[in-house]
């Protein structure tokens, strides 16, 4: 079955660059989408069709894919980014996968 | 604005079934897909399944075995039934409006269900 990998964490000091990485061999088919879920909430889309960003959504979250591999980079990092990202995507026949999650924390 | 409320059990016993529905308010359920998923305790996000408004279906295939999705669209409503549940079944379970292209571009707020006796 089709599984998307990440990192289990990345840390970051405020105001520095967090880049979140998601592998997965349909990548370069499919579009990635990006989730943020705080604790005890439901996840907000942050980015869309790789690098799409829905409106609301500050600035500083982008987005890039480069062959196997799509990138979530928050610039600027603040404390309120603190929390788990996912990366999503969908075969061929529309199943959908959740990648394991990113615990991004803020030093 | 849209928005979606799950409502079932929040205990269910082994080897029974799990059933949730999901109610949509302010907007048609037509015209879009929609998602079951869901999030056992501190671990991360499983799809579970999603309905075309038109009934249409497709689901995770390390569950199909057991999932049905329906869709009642003059109540606005879409259900989740999961069979011969276990202990890891026990997860917040979460309604969601899915796109065309698979995202999720709402959710509802989550339910947790326990499985146990």
């Amino acid at each position: 079955s089709y599984e998307l990998t990440q990192p289990p964490s990345v840390s970051v000091s405020p105001g520095q660059t967090a880049r979140i990485t998601c592998s997965g061999d349909a990548l370069p088919k499919q579009y990635a989408y990006w989730y943020q879920q705080k604790p005890g909430q439901a996840p907000v889309l942050v980015i869309y069709k790789d690098s799409e960003r829905p409106s609301g959504i500050p600035e500083r979250f982008s987005g890039s894919s480069s062959g196997t591999t799509v990138t979530l980079t928050i610039s600027g990092v603040q404390a309120e980014d603190e929390a788990d990202y996912y990366c999503q995507s969908a075969d061929s026949s529309g199943t959908v996968v959740f990648g394991g999650g990113t615990k991004l924390t803020v030093l | 604005q849209v928005q979606l409320q799950e409502s079932g059990p929040g205990l269910v016993k082994p080897s029974e079934t799990l059933s949730l529905t999901c109610t949509v308010s302010g907007g048609s359920i037509s015209s879009y897909y929609w998602s079951w998923i869901r999030q056992p305790p501190g671990k991360g996000l499983e799809w579970i399944g999603y309905i075309y408004y038109s009934g249409s279906t497709n689901y995770n295939p390390s569950l199909k075995s057991r999932v049905t999705i329906s869709v009642d669209t003059s109540k606005n409503q879409f259900s989740l039934k999961l069979s011969s549940v276990t202990a890891a079944d026990t997860a917040v379970y979460y309604c969601a409006r899915t796109t065309v292209t698979t995202y999720i571009d709402l959710w509802g707020r989550g339910t947790l269900v326990t499985v146990s006796s």
